[in-house]
């Protein structure tokens, strides 16, 4: 089975540029996140989705990040204009639902550094 | 203010040693707790997943311990091995919503062959 993916794995721009990053998760799972990781921290939750509506985004610095899943498949997290303390790596994760004490699974990261 | 604290922030032991890992939260009106397996460059992989209703869960050489009362959990880790090697994270879940996981920053082991 595959597993989450998410592209490009590495990214770097500098500071008031936009960055878009691509999730696809695991076939069939309803439920999909997108969690911020700085070095050296525990992930942080920035958005989920139940299908191809929003859930959860208080996290989510809205005046310059924004989050789509349009089909309730792909999702992408786009960053305009990024500060240098968007550095981090931006974790997408997927769940068969978004019940209680479901497992996630994780893809790889996109590591995103801002100059 | 919910917070997840573990401890050692690293760790560093001889292959085949038993080991315990630590996360202790602020608030016991969990909702479950999980453990995560981080290696450099990589996503998370689960490792094991406990309910507030249970002590603990195990698999293979994992066993994870749960004390709400004390606020604790550890993660026991039988005849270590160099492939063990990784970041271990601690998560919490309030009931929110499953993705609202309150991590903490993890212990890095290191096991020496």
């Amino acid at each position: 089975e595959a597993g989450v993916a998410q592209s490009p794995r590495y990214k770097i721009i500098e500071k008031r540029q936009s960055v878009a990053f691509w999730c696809n998760p695991i076939s069939g799972h309803a439920t999909l996140y997108w969690y911020q990781q700085i070095l050296g921290q525990g992930p942080k939750l920035l958005i989920q989705f139940q299908n191809n509506g929003v859930v959860d985004d208080s996290q989510l610095p809205k005046d310059r990040f924004s989050a789509e899943r349009l089909k309730g498949v792909d999702s992408t997290l786009k960053i305009q204009p990024a500060k240098l303390e968007d550095s981090a790596v931006y974790l997408c994760a997927s769940s068969p639902s978004g019940s209680l004490g479901g497992e996630l699974f994780f893809g790889e990261g996109s590591r995103l550094t801002v100059l | 203010k919910q917070e997840v604290t573990q401890i050692p922030a690293a760790l560093s032991v001889p292959e085949g040693e038993n080991l315990v890992l630590n996360c202790s939260f602020t608030d016991s009106a969990i909702y479950n707790l999980q453990w995560f397996r981080q290696d450099p460059g990589k996503g998370l992989t689960s490792l094991l997943l406990i309910q507030s209703s249970q002590r603990e869960q195990t698999s293979g050489r994992l066993n994870a311990s749960l004390d709400k009362s004390s606020g604790r959990s550890t993660l026991y880790i039988a005849a270590s091995q160099p492939g063990d090697s990784a970041t271990y994270l601690c998560a919490v879940n309030y009931g929110g919503s499953q993705g609202n996981l309150i991590f903490g920053k993890g212990t890095k082991l290191s096991v020496k062959p």
